[in-house]
């Protein structure tokens, strides 16, 4: 099946830090990629919709200026949180869609700030 | 807008036996269902997706799911369970193949 990866697969910051992640779709074009928070043994939280060549478009509630999303290619997508504190520690995970209409993910990545 | 429900927060089978992992879902139009698995500290995996065609969609690792329009349910299932299955799993509902929306997870155990 199709393969995206995120790099790093964990970080750990101090607080006040910012902190990018990136999200690679490795065979295939993506030309829509989302973002996603996860908290422990919860359901999967939309973060924003990444579309290539223009703005992300951020779910209610989520702070565009703090979680910026970067679109620059077919396969690649950039997830940075700036000024990062410790509330922002999670399970962050990238999704694309590929031709078929399936959703693959990457394999996340656990961000801790101290 | 659309919903997902998973009524089971925990499930538990003996290896060998049948395992079904219920999902339920509202939507404003017709489905695209999926199902993934997710194993600790890992992102999810795709196991199955239902957009159109036959009802009875089979994936991957043995598993496969019953879309039910008139129940509008798609539970998972496996006929013979294994301990490796245990995992985390979620059902997701679009309109398209665009924003999904996910139950909120249903731990599979499997036991020996």
């Amino acid at each position: 099946g199709a393969v995206v990866s995120q790099h790093p697969s964990r970080v750990i910051c101090k607080s006040g830090t910012s902190v990018k992640i990136e999200c690679r779709s490795l065979d295939f074009q993506a030309t829509t990629m989302f973002w996603y928070r996860q908290f422990p043994k919860k359901s999967l939280m939309l973060m924003a919709t990444s579309n290539e060549g223009s703005k992300a478009t951020y779910e209610q509630g989520v702070e565009k200026d703090k979680f910026l999303i970067n679109h620059a290619s077919l396969t690649l997508s950039t997830l940075t949180v700036t000024s990062a504190h410790p509330e922002d520690s999670s399970f962050y995970i990238c999704s694309a869609i590929s031709r078929q209409e399936t959703q693959y993910f990457g394999p996340g990545t656990r961000l801790l700030v101290l | 807008a659309q919903s997902v429900a998973q009524p089971e927060d925990q499930v538990n089978v003996a290896e060998g036996n049948p395992l079904t992992v219920k999902c339920t879902y509202s939507v404003s139009g017709n489905p695209y269902l999926f199902w993934y698995v997710q194993y600790p500290n890992r992102g999810l995996q795709f196991l199955l997706k239902y957009i159109t065609g036959d009802n009875l969609v089979k994936g991957s690792y043995g598993f496969e799911a019953e879309f039910n329009k008139s129940q509008t349910s798609f539970h998972l299932k496996k006929p013979s369970a294994l301990v490796s299955d245990s995992a985390l799993y979620f059902c997701a509902v679009s309109l398209n193949a665009g924003k999904s929306t996910f139950g909120d997870g249903t731990t599979l155990t499997v036991k020996p």
